[in-house]
């Protein structure tokens, strides 16, 4: 069945470290991906999209470049901030419908 | 813009109880989904209404059922609460119901607590 499988956390870096958040899907057809962020006590917020093969999703510094050959989204930041602590969730959407299919979620903790 | 709304924020109820929780959507988004979030089970998808039609469900047993009004407005009900109901319950709208433009937005959530 469908599924979306992330890199298992919890991740702990030092600030200005290099991240990445490996994310795999398994889907039927042409999915849109999706990365959102939860901050503790708070909902979804939504980090980055792409809806096609090779699209990139970027912001905030955060990137992920949608790769249908390997059925991938893995999402990286060059430098991380205290800031950006909080639980990431890799999720996929197929076309017919808004329904999210989530992945685990990784804990990222950035120290100073 | 005002982003999505939930009501209420908290709730603890009794097992046996019955809940309805409530969720606003962004202005001009017709699609409203709800979540649950536990921490063994993680985000699952509870179902989606779309121009106050059940558009799609998942694998939940028939005490989750939900609405939607004219207004996009939605809610959901929990019938005979169990403990293991007890989650947070977060609301998503989008634009639309599919397509490249179905990005969801989420609400804060409300957390309840079933004893």
């Amino acid at each position: 069945g469908n599924s979306v499988t992330q890199m298992e956390g919890p991740v702990t870096l030092s600030e200005e470290a290099f991240l990445t958040i490996n994310c795999t899907y398994t889907a039927t057809g042409y999915p849109s991906l999706f990365w959102y962020v939860q901050y503790p006590g708070e909902g979804l917020q939504l980090l980055l999209k792409a809806t096609k093969a090779d699209d990139k999703g970027s912001n905030k510094g955060f990137e992920a470049t949608y790769r249908k050959e390997t059925t991938s989204f893995h999402l990286e930041k060059g430098s991380v901030q205290v800031s950006d602590s909080a639980v990431y969730f890799c999720a996929f959407q197929e076309t017919s419908g808004s329904r999210l299919t989530f992945g685990e979620g990784t804990q990222l903790t950035v120290n100073p | 813009k005002a982003g999505v709304t939930q009501t209420p924020r908290y709730l603890i109820k009794t097992r046996g109880q019955q809940v309805t929780l409530s969720c606003s959507p962004i202005s001009g988004h017709r699609s409203v989904s709800w979540y649950q979030q536990t921490p063994g089970q993680g985000l699952q998808f509870l179902f989606e209404y779309f121009s106050e039609t059940q558009r799609n469900k998942g694998n939940f047993p028939g005490r989750f059922s939900g609405r939607q009004f004219s207004n996009s407005r939605s809610e959901m009900n929990v019938s005979t609460l169990e403990l293991g109901d007890s989650a947070l319950y977060l609301c998503a709208s989008s634009w639309t119901s599919g397509g490249a433009h179905a990005e969801q937005y989420f609400g804060p959530g409300t957390r309840l607590t079933v004893t």
